[in-house]
């Protein structure tokens, strides 16, 4: 299986500061079509976890511009130009090259 | 717009096996692939397993063993089975609508997931 790693797992940040989770795979994400198969999901507190970004670096429909995805290979990153009171809870990197699919650990954002 | 709705025994004993169902609305159940992820408390998602619109599954190596997941196009529904559960399978349990090849998001849509405890 594919082991993804995650860092921070705890990330608090102030209104209006930058965030940014970092993600690594034990293995290249990229498959012979040239696309990095790497997701992000945020679980809102008490929520399903929901898509914010695919292939590395789209964002789904109705994710907000602030959210930005980019990385290659086995390095990925999420970031946030700039919290807001709704981006807290778990965010998720997950691989979705190889079946079984995973998970990172997930980092909790909290605002201070 | 497509919407799930898992449903379950919420406790199950040890030893036995543990039914879920999603109901599907919005949707032809057919037209699409699903799967189940579980997430026990405090600790990360796992996939379980799906199963592609032909009817054909993949299951996760870790539970292959042990589950069995079908879907009934009459009432539009997708089943888990897993059986010989244990403390570790409590859960809550999540069926996501699956997009194969994952070039929009793998699990664009989610039910709102059912806990399932195993105890005696």
């Amino acid at each position: 299986d594919i082991v993804m790693i995650q860092s921070p797992l705890s990330l608090p940040v102030t209104p209006g500061e930058p965030a940014s989770i970092s993600c690594r795979s034990s293995q290249s994400l990229l498959f012979s079509d040239g696309k990095h198969y790497l997701e992000w999901y945020l679980q809102k507190p008490g929520r399903s976890p929901q898509v914010l970004i695919y292939l590395v670096s789209n964002r789904a429909a109705g994710v907000p511009d602030r959210f930005s995805g980019s990385g290659s290979g086995t390095d990925f990153t999420l970031k946030i130009s700039r919290v807001e009171a709704e981006d807290v809870g778990v965010y998720y990197c997950m691989q979705a090259l190889h079946a079984p699919y995973t998970f990172g650990q997930g980092t909790k954002l909290e605002i201070k | 717009q497509v919407q799930l709705q898992e449903s379950g025994p919420g406790l199950v004993k040890p030893s036995e096996s543990l039914s879920l169902t999603c109901t599907v609305s919005g949707g032809s159940i057919s037209s699409f692939h699903w799967s189940w992820i579980r997430q026990p408390a405090g600790k990360r998602l796992e996939w379980v397993g799906r199963i592609f619109a032909s009817g054909r599954t993949d299951y996760n190596p870790s539970l292959s063993s042990r589950v069995i997941m079908s879907v009934d196009t009459s009432k539009n529904q997708i089943s888990l089975n897993l059986s010989s559960v244990t403390a570790a399978d409590t859960a809550v349990y999540y069926c996501a609508k699956t997009v194969v090849p994952s070039v929009l998001g793998a699990f664009d849509i989610w039910g709102q997931g059912t806990m399932v405890t195993v105890s005696s």
